[in-house]
């Protein structure tokens, strides 16, 4: 079975911080992806990253890193220099190659004060 | 990028009566769909696969009577809440699939998500 954990429920830095979101998954597959996407508080899901299982390489996108693991089964979000905008849940979450629905972690809630 | 509609973006509606959801796919077409239900403050969890032209596939624990669903064509699902009770509040979200143009892996698009509220 599938399981996503996302151990911090909330946190809260102030601007400028780094911060790094947990997550760690459990699989019985070889191959599948992981994902993290950010809901604001319209809801809307925004995509931010798809890490296939075979691709081990750390990403950075702007303030934004992922940390990918497999030895640990982590996959981990930095944000550099937090912004007040940064303000979200952000969702872990697992699919199985060849499915395409998503087991999403329970999901951690950021706060950025000014 | 693809473009999934969802409709409405909320509705409030009165206990004991029935509300359609619609899920579209706007500049493409998916043969399958999904519908995720959020609690407040809570994870998204599956809640059924809509398959065009076959029966949907409801996830554990998800009553297949009260939550309908209707993949009436490659481009729309519905999902019929049916006799709504105020435990049916919640945010609900579709997402659709598309082919990826440059790789095996179907991107998953999502919905805005439409907000129930049972009174």
């Amino acid at each position: 079975a599938q399981k996503v954990t996302q151990a911090q429920t909330e946190i809260s830095v102030v601007e400028k911080e780094d911060v790094t979101l947990d997550c760690v998954y459990e699989t019985r597959d070889t191959t599948y992806y992981l994902f993290w996407y950010k809901q604001p508080p319209s809801g809307e899901l925004v995509f931010l990253i798809r890490r296939n299982s075979f691709d081990e390489q750390n990403e950075i996108s702007g303030r934004y890193s992922w940390n990918f693991q497999k030895s640990t089964s982590s996959f981990n979000f930095t944000i550099t220099a937090s912004q007040v905008v940064d303000s979200a849940v952000y969702f872990c979450a697992l699919s199985e190659a060849g499915f395409q629905k998503l087991v999403f972690g329970t999901g951690t809630r950021l706060l950025v004060s000014p | 990028g693809a473009v999934v509609s969802q409709h409405p973006s909320w509705v409030i509606c009165k206990s004991g009566t029935s509300v359609k959801i619609e899920c579209r796919s706007l500049d493409f077409q998916a043969t399958t769909m999904f519908w995720y239900r959020q609690f407040p403050k809570q994870s998204l969890m599956l809640m059924a696969t809509s398959n065009e032209g076959s029966k949907a596939t409801y996830e554990q624990g998800v009553e297949k009577d009260k939550f309908l669903i209707n993949h009436a064509s490659l481009t729309l699902s519905t999902l019929t809440v049916t006799s709504a009770h105020p435990e049916d509040s919640s945010f609900y979200i579709c997402s659709a699939p598309k082919a990826g143009v440059r790789s095996s892996y179907n991107e998953q698009f999502f919905g805005p998500g439409t907000r129930l509220t049972v009174l």
